[in-house]
């Protein structure tokens, strides 16, 4: 069974760090890209960033390039996501996903953020 | 970027309608679309992916269809289970981008 568990999300006060980790298996984990996405309260979904298989390619949506950071470790099949300077637009919930085209395809339960002081 | 302009962005129907919701993309993204729904309080769940293919356990009367810049998907025969917010997304460039979303409610 695959399985995606974020973890990390706390309160945080505006400028503050946090390092978000989603673990996963049922799956080959070193094979696949992984995104996260993000949904603020009550709103929309918004693509935050993804890595490639070996973590030698990463993308970000505008928003969050130069304070976010995706990182994988495939000996513990877990993927980071390290979120500097934070702001109170930051505040969703965080989910991390398997690759949107393959004939899989799975969510976490995702990880609350909250940016407020 | 690649802007996805969804609509409607809400809608009301019945119970046995057939609900069509419309992405619109703002430049060719050939079939790299995927459409995700989500119940309240609910983790997101892809439905549809590369335009037209369903989802594994996904009813059959959801069905997607398009290419280029104009996507739909239709749901046949709308059953209980159905009233949820839909998305679509291109995942053809980064970033990848969302559209607006489409809540179906009960009329």
């Amino acid at each position: 069974e695959v399985k995606l568990v974020e973890s990390g999300g706390d309160l945080v006060q505006p400028g503050g760090s946090l390092r978000l980790s989603c673990a996963a298996s049922g799956f080959s984990f070193r094979s696949y890209w992984i995104n996260w996405v993000r949904q603020t309260p009550g709103k929309g979904l918004e693509w935050v960033a993804n890595i490639n298989e070996d973590g030698s390619r990463t993308n970000y949506v505008d928003s969050v390039k130069g304070r976010f950071t995706i990182s994988r470790d495939n000996a513990k099949n877990s993927v980071f996501l390290q979120m500097n300077s934070l702001r109170v637009e930051d505040t969703a919930v965080y989910y991390c996903t398997t690759p949107f085209d393959v004939s899989w395809h799975h969510w976490g339960q995702g990880t609350p953020v909250t940016v407020s002081s | 970027d690649i802007q996805m302009t969804q609509s409607p962005s809400a809608m009301s129907a019945s119970i046995g309608d057939t609900v069509t919701i419309t992405c619109r993309a703002s430049q060719d993204i050939r079939n790299d679309l995927v459409w995700i729904h989500q119940k309240p309080g609910k983790v997101p769940k892809r439905l549809i992916y590369s335009a037209s293919n369903l989802d594994s356990g996904v009813p059959s009367r959801f069905s997607g269809s398009g290419s280029g810049t104009e996507f739909t998907l239709t749901i046949n025969t709308l059953q209980p289970e159905d009233f949820a917010t839909y998305y679509c997304l291109q995942r053809r460039s980064h970033p990848f981008t969302f559209g607006g979303g489409t809540k179906v409610e009960i009329k």
